[in-house]
């Protein structure tokens, strides 16, 4: 089975710091992950995935991730945080051996507040 | 402009009334899934289908029905609500379910409350 764990419910830091919200995932293949954000009162953003290749990731709004194999982490990172950054992260994983073939989807972690303080 | 609709967005009802949420979108994906969101939860599947008449269960589908008639609408029906259907209802399309890992799209959201 497959499964994210985010193990920061709330991430605060202060704008032009950087920033980095934390995902751990466990698949029996190769994973495919992704980052999502979620604004208030809107439905999730897709910012970026991890599918194979460079093990760093560029993706929308100046965030990036890092993918490590060795400590399946999947972290979200920027280097200089905005107040307009604040809203509620998720990771997700989908298993490319998952029993339930290709149509098994994504399963996504419980989410990360991050508030940006001015 | 490519999005995913849902209606409505805010609903209040009673225990046992039937409803439907509809979900709609317009960039002709194969894919599409209901989620529900909780706090501390993150997003469960619900239901998802590969394409028109191709529906199956997702982790929490009890208490829920689907159907894909069309290739753009997937309507969520709650055929007796109960309070702990309580929730925020994401519905999300994408492009391919099989292979590649295309991203999601998903709608704005529908918060239901069951009393």
């Amino acid at each position: 089975a497959q499964s994210v764990a985010q193990p920061e419910d709330q991430v605060n830091v202060a704008e032009g710091n950087p920033l980095t919200v934390k995902c751990t995932y466990s698949v029996s293949g190769n994973p495919y992950l992704f980052w999502y954000v979620q604004y208030p009162n809107r439905g999730l953003q897709f910012l970026l995935k991890y599918i194979t290749g460079d093990n760093l990731v560029k993706g929308s709004y100046g965030f990036e991730a890092e993918f490590n194999k060795s400590q399946t982490s999947f972290h979200l990172k920027k280097p200089s945080a905005l107040v307009s950054d604040s809203a509620l992260y998720f990771c997700a994983v989908r298993d490319l051996l998952s029993s339930r073939g290709s149509a098994r989807q994504l399963t996504f972690g419980s989410g990360t507040q991050l508030t940006v303080l001015p | 402009e490519a999005q995913v609709t849902q209606n409505p967005r805010y609903l209040i009802t009673v225990t046992g009334k039937k409803l439907t949420v509809t979900c709609s979108q317009n960039m002709n994906h194969e894919y599409m899934s209901w989620y529900r969101q909780d706090p501390g939860l993150g997003l469960r599947q619900i239901y998802y289908s590969m394409n028109v008449e191709v529906t199956d269960k997702g982790d929490v589908p009890e208490g829920y029905k689907v159907s894909r008639k069309e290739k753009r609408n997937f309507p969520l029906i709650l055929e007796s609500p109960s309070p702990n259907q309580t929730s925020l209802y994401f519905c999300a399309s994408s492009s391919r379910g099989l292979g590649v890992a295309d991203e999601q799209f998903f709608g704005p959201g529908t918060r239901l409350t069951v009393l």
